[in-house]
């Protein structure tokens, strides 16, 4: 079955040091990729996406992830976290659809970022 | 900045009435959603909508749930009869186009009590 594992439920860091959450999904096809950022009491705001190209991707808020297939990793990266990044993170895939039709979200469980003064 | 909206922002019903959540999806979007989160778990997919009917939906998308674009602007979820586990946080979203990004409502909170 189609999934998404994001192994950290809640991660703290100090402001200013960097940060990674990890992503890993299981498709037999090439996926597209998100990510996904939800303050408390708001929507999910989109980060980033990848769909093909180049490997690395540049979102908004400075925020960057990076496509490895070898690894079926999709890992969101910031080099200095900001107080204001404290939020809940959800990588999220749509299984790639040739025929057209609509292919759905399917979210991982979400990583709590918790930003230290 | 196009958004999608939803209303009410914040929903307390009775166990067994009937709610009905209400978005508008971003105007010229084709594709719409509805997901929910239950408070702690993860976003879960409930529904996608094109061309006036259901595309897919989920296990969690039983008999009790509906859909309907009544109108060019609006897209509801209807439950018809409210279950305590029906409480949870419901996202509306729309596409442009399939197998791309998804933009999101502020959501609905249902509670049930």
């Amino acid at each position: 079955a189609q999934s998404v594992t994001q192994p950290d439920i809640h991660i703290t860091v100090s402001e200013g040091a960097s940060l990674e959450l990890r992503c890993n999904y299981s498709y037999g096809a090439t996926p597209y990729l998100f990510w996904y950022v939800q303050s408390p009491g708001q929507g999910l705001q989109l980060l980033l996406k990848y769909f093909s190209g180049d490997t690395l991707v540049q979102g908004i808020k400075g925020f960057e992830a990076e496509f490895k297939r070898s690894q079926s990793s999709f890992n969101l990266r910031k080099p200095s976290v900001h107080w204001s990044d404290a939020a809940e993170y959800f990588c999220a895939v749509v299984l790639m659809n040739y025929g057209g039709s609509q292919g759905n979200l399917i979210f991982g469980k979400g990583t709590k970022l918790s930003v230290k003064p | 900045e196009p958004e999608v909206t939803q209303t009410p922002s914040h929903q307390v019903t009775q166990m067994g009435q009937e709610v009905i959540l209400r978005c508008v999806p971003i105007s010229n979007h084709l594709y719409f959603y509805w997901y929910r989160q239950i408070l702690g778990q993860k976003v879960e997919f409930l529904v996608s909508f094109y061309n006036n009917e259901i595309s897919e939906k989920s296990e969690i998308f039983d008999d009790q749930f509906s859909v309907e674009r009544p109108d060019g602007s609006n897209f509801t979820l209807k439950i018809r009869s409210t279950k305590l586990e029906d409480s949870a946080m419901y996202f509306c979203a729309s596409s442009g186009a399939p197998n791309t990004e998804a933009f999101f409502g502020q959501g609905t909170r249902l509670t049930v009590v």
